[in-house]
């Protein structure tokens, strides 16, 4: 069974610009949530989905990000404009159920510059 | 506001000794409790899991125990592998304002000297 997969692993932008990050959640998996990690920290809750609405995103700052999970499956989550203090690992998670073990995925690093 | 926290940043252990990794929590809702372990560019991985109705939690080398009058787990590695050798992370749910999600700590670097 595959695992959840993130793309792109590596990202390097300016300041200001856009960013995009990608994922395919483990299949069957109705839960899906967008983590972000700072060097040295654990990670930090930014979304919660069910299915595809979002139920949780009271850690979003809503003025420059942005996700969504279409049809349910695949969800993206964008940054515009990227800031430097954005700098971190954003790591995608699913499971079955809302109060389970998650599944990582790889992470996507971004570094903004 | 940290709801859980792992005051340990590092901690070296020699191969086949034990390895005690602490986590503490404030939150009285947090009724599941997990340990994760991570790897250098990968994403973490779910390594054991208490439920808050059990105080100890056995899989193979690792036993997780949960003093819930203290607010404290612990995840116990024996004997120590050098393969062992991760960010360790404590993470807790539950009902409230915590359902559906996990808070993690900030991690523990264990290494595990051959």
């Amino acid at each position: 069974e595959a695992g959840v997969v993130q793309s792109p692993r590596y990202k390097i932008i300016e300041k200001k610009q856009p960013v995009a990050f990608w994922c395919n959640p483990i299949s069957g998996h109705n839960t899906l949530y967008w983590y972000r990690q700072n060097l040295g920290q654990g990670p930090e809750l930014l979304i919660r989905y069910e299915n595809e609405e979002a139920v949780d995103d009271s850690q979003l700052p809503k003025d420059r990000f942005s996700a969504e999970r279409l049809k349910g499956v695949d969800s993206t989550l964008k940054i515009q404009p990227a800031e430097l203090g954005d700098s971190a690992v954003y790591l995608c998670a699913s499971s079955w159920v809302a109060a389970g073990e998650l599944f990582f995925g790889e992470g996507s690093r971004l570094t903004v510059l | 506001d940290q709801q859980v926290k792992q005051n340990s940043p590092s901690l070296s252990v020699q191969e086949g000794r034990i390895s005690i990794l602490n986590c503490d929590y404030t939150n009285s809702m947090f009724d599941y409790f997990l340990w994760y372990k991570k790897y250098p560019a990968e994403g973490p991985t779910f390594l054991i899991s208490i439920s808050s109705i059990k105080d100890k939690n056995e899989d193979g080398r690792f036993t997780v125990f949960l003093n819930k009058s203290a607010k404290h787990l612990s995840l116990h590695i024996v004997p120590s592998q050098p393969g062992d050798s991760a960010v360790y992370f404590c993470a807790a749910g539950g009902g409230g304002t915590s359902y559906g999600k996990l808070t993690f700590g900030q991690g523990t670097i264990l290494t595990v000297h051959p």
